[in-house]
């Protein structure tokens, strides 16, 4: 079935460390974006990629990085440079301008011990 | 600028009792509407869209019209069951390429 993997589902990070989020979709969308969800705030973009090998930031960049080298893939790196990086993180993809909903991955839990 | 506003939770519902929940957006356009589903540890699902003033969107007995004149987007269901409880989202979007929720209201439904 067609749809957007992430992975770890649950993932624990020491402080300082870099840990990155891995984000796969078969939907053959070119738009992704990778949000976070925190309690009471709903969701905050973080990064969004229209096309391979670009990229815009979105409200909340800072502390984050990603790539995009290929079409179904937009892994999501926290960095130790992100001060409050224990998060709920989602990865979406649509098909890009003027098509429609956004589809969304389970999700993947940060917590920094 | 954009923004949607939903009303506040939690809610807390009798089973079939009926549902409401608020949403009002501010947008310079004409934006897609979106009402979308957050069950506990999973990603959000669309649950329901409308594109244009006056559409109707509905799924699973959940219905929300699209209100240029209150720029509201309001969920209803007549009946809810315990599996109706989660979290909903409203969102609007003008190409599909920059989403805009709100906070969420979580709604808890006891037999």
């Amino acid at each position: 079935d067609g749809g957007i993997t992430q992975s770890p589902k649950y993932l624990f990070r020491k402080e300082g460390q870099n840990v990155t989020l891995s984000c796969e979709q078969n939907l053959n969308h070119d738009a992704m974006y990778w949000y976070r969800q925190d309690p009471g705030q709903g969701l905050r973009l973080i990064y969004y990629s229209q096309i391979v090998n670009d990229f815009q930031k979105g409200d909340i960049a800072e502390g984050y990085s990603v790539s995009r080298e290929k079409k179904e893939s937009f892994p999501l790196t926290v960095t130790s440079a992100q001060k409050n990086p224990t998060a709920f993180y989602l990865c979406a993809s649509n098909g890009g301008p003027n098509t429609g909903e956004l589809f969304f991955g389970e999700g993947s839990r940060l917590t920094v011990l | 600028g954009d923004s949607v506003t939903q009303m506040e939770g939690p809610v807390t519902l009798s089973e079939e009792a009926f549902l409401t929940i608020n949403c009002t957006y501010t947008a310079t356009g004409y934006p897609s509407l979106f009402w979308y589903v957050q069950y506990p540890g999973e990603g959000l699902q669309l649950l329901l869209k409308a594109t244009k003033a006056d559409d109707k969107g509905s799924n699973k007995g959940f219905e929300a019209t699209y209100r240029k004149e209150t720029t509201s987007f309001h969920l209803e269901k007549g009946s809810v069951q315990v599996s109706d409880s989660a979290v909903y989202f409203c969102a609007l979007s003008y190409t599909g390429n920059q989403f805009y929720f709100g906070t969420g209201t979580s709604l808890t439904v006891i037999p």
